[in-house]
């Protein structure tokens, strides 16, 4: 199995600007979660899907940020406008049945200027 | 909310030790935990799972365990490599959690030297 797939890998972009960063999850998993990963705050959840639909998106900061997951195979994570205190790198991470091991894709670096 | 920590942030040892890594939550309610590991630059590998209803689970030279009473569990690394050098990271999913929803630790980071 190819894994969890995340893009771009590494973002660097100017604060103001829309971002958007793209995971695929692993074929046949029907839940889908989005982490955020900074030296002071540790790993946080942003939000999470199941069966495509958002279940819990109280970890998202702020109305800057959207995710959407139009279709079992595909998820997006939009920052618009985006800040230097963006800067982090997201994880995306799927898993087949809630309470089973999640696995996860190697993360997109974002960087704001 | 429930709340993780590991102890210690950072450990350095030569090869050949055997290390013990700490993990304590809060809220005893939990439905399993699980501890990661993550290489730099990397996402997180899940090493092992144990159920609210066990005590232990092993995976080769590891092997980790649960007091869900005390709100603790401990990582031993049996023999330590080089190889193992990276983060280690416990996270707990509580009973009230929707679908699996994972509370982390931030981590020990772990050196084994040759």
């Amino acid at each position: 199995d190819a894994g969890v797939i995340q893009s771009p890998r590494h973002e660097v972009t100017e604060m103001g600007q829309e971002v958007t960063l793209r995971c695929k999850p692993i074929s046949g998993h029907n839940s889908l979660f989005w982490y955020r990963q900074t030296m002071m705050r540790g790993l946080e959840l942003l939000i999470y899907f199941n069966n495509n639909v958002p279940i819990d998106d109280s970890g998202m900061p702020e109305d800057r940020f959207s995710a959407k997951m139009p279709n079992a195979s595909f998820s997006t994570l939009k920052i618009q406008p985006s800040e230097p205190r963006d800067s982090a790198v997201y994880f995306c991470a799927s898993t087949d049945a809630g309470f089973q091991p999640q696995h996860f894709g190697d993360g997109t670096r974002l960087s704001i200027l | 909310k429930q709340e993780v920590t590991q102890i210690p942030a950072a450990l350095s040892v030569p090869e050949g030790e055997n290390l013990v890594l700490n993990c304590s939550f809060t809220d005893s309610a939990i439905y399993n935990l699980q501890w990661f590991r993550q290489d730099p630059g990397k996402g997180l590998t899940s090493l092992l799972l144990i159920q609210s209803s066990q005590r232990e689970q092993t995976s080769g030279r590891l092997n980790a365990s649960l007091d869900k009473s005390s709100g603790r569990s401990t990582l031993y690394i049996a023999a330590s490599q080089p190889g193992d050098s990276a983060t280690y990271l416990c996270a707990v999913t509580d009973r009230g959690s929707t679908l699996g929803r994972l509370y982390f630790g931030r981590g020990t980071q772990l050196t084994v030297w040759p």
